[in-house]
């Protein structure tokens, strides 16, 4: 079975300045998806960043950034220029590509990272 | 267009009783997927409804149930509440067409609590 593992329970970085979030998996698949998710006190999780795990290049949204290391099973999250409205609980997930009605249809996600931004 | 909404936001039950939870899916999503997140930890799956039909099942007993409808948007109902069922429960839909490459747009979630 997959499994997602976020060693880092609370980061903090000074704002404008750059964090990097860990993410490790397990799979035994060769195919997938990965996903970074940020999750305010609002509560409703927001999608951040995907990467496919057949393409090599890194993804990038603006000053978010990822470094996949595919034979790693690594999947860090950069924050470059942090702002406070960066602060919240991030989540590392991971998805089989092979999802099919029936079988292997959920999204396995880790414990999370509490990010605090200091003014 | 709307995004997923989740109704009520919080809720407190008695244990033994029974609860029902809903969720709206965003439009244009045909798949909807339910999660677990206890306190500081992360989402744990309990099931996930593709064209009214469960599609994939986590670890958790049949008193857990849901329904999808034709419009997409679904229930999650739990039955013979216990202490531990204190939780956020957080809906998620999705457009899928049989491979697993889409994220989720998630709901802000119900507060359960158990007591």
């Amino acid at each position: 079975a997959q499994t997602v593992t976020q060693s880092q329970p609370e980061m903090s970085v000074q704002e404008a300045e750059t964090v990097t979030l860990s993410c490790t998996y397990d799979t035994s698949e060769s195919d997938y998806y990965l996903f970074w998710y940020k999750q305010p006190p609002s509560r409703q999780m927001i999608l951040v960043i995907r990467q496919e795990a057949y393409k090599q290049q890194n993804a990038t949204e603006n000053r978010f950034s990822v470094n996949f290391q595919k034979a790693a099973k690594s999947f860090s999250l950069k924050i470059s220029d942090s702002q406070l409205g960066d602060a919240a609980m991030y989540f590392c997930a991971y998805r089989s590509a092979f999802s099919r009605p029936g079988r292997n249809n959920d999204m396995r996600f880790g414990a999370g990272t509490r990010l605090t931004v200091k003014p | 267009e709307t995004g997923v909404t989740q109704s009520p936001t919080h809720l407190i039950k008695t244990r033994g009783q029974q609860v029902t939870l809903r969720c709206s899916s965003q439009s244009g999503h045909n798949t909807v997927s339910w999660y677990q997140q206890a306190l500081g930890q992360g989402p744990q799956f309990i099931f996930q409804y593709y064209r009214e039909e469960e599609n994939g099942r986590g670890n958790f007993p049949p008193r857990f149930s849901g329904l999808q409808f034709p419009n997409y948007s679904s229930e999650l109902n739990v039955n013979a509440l216990e202490l531990d069922d204190s939780a956020l429960y957080l809906c998620a839909s999705s457009f899928e067409r049989g491979v697993g490459r889409y994220g989720y747009t998630f709901g802000s979630g119900t507060r359960l609590t158990v007591v």
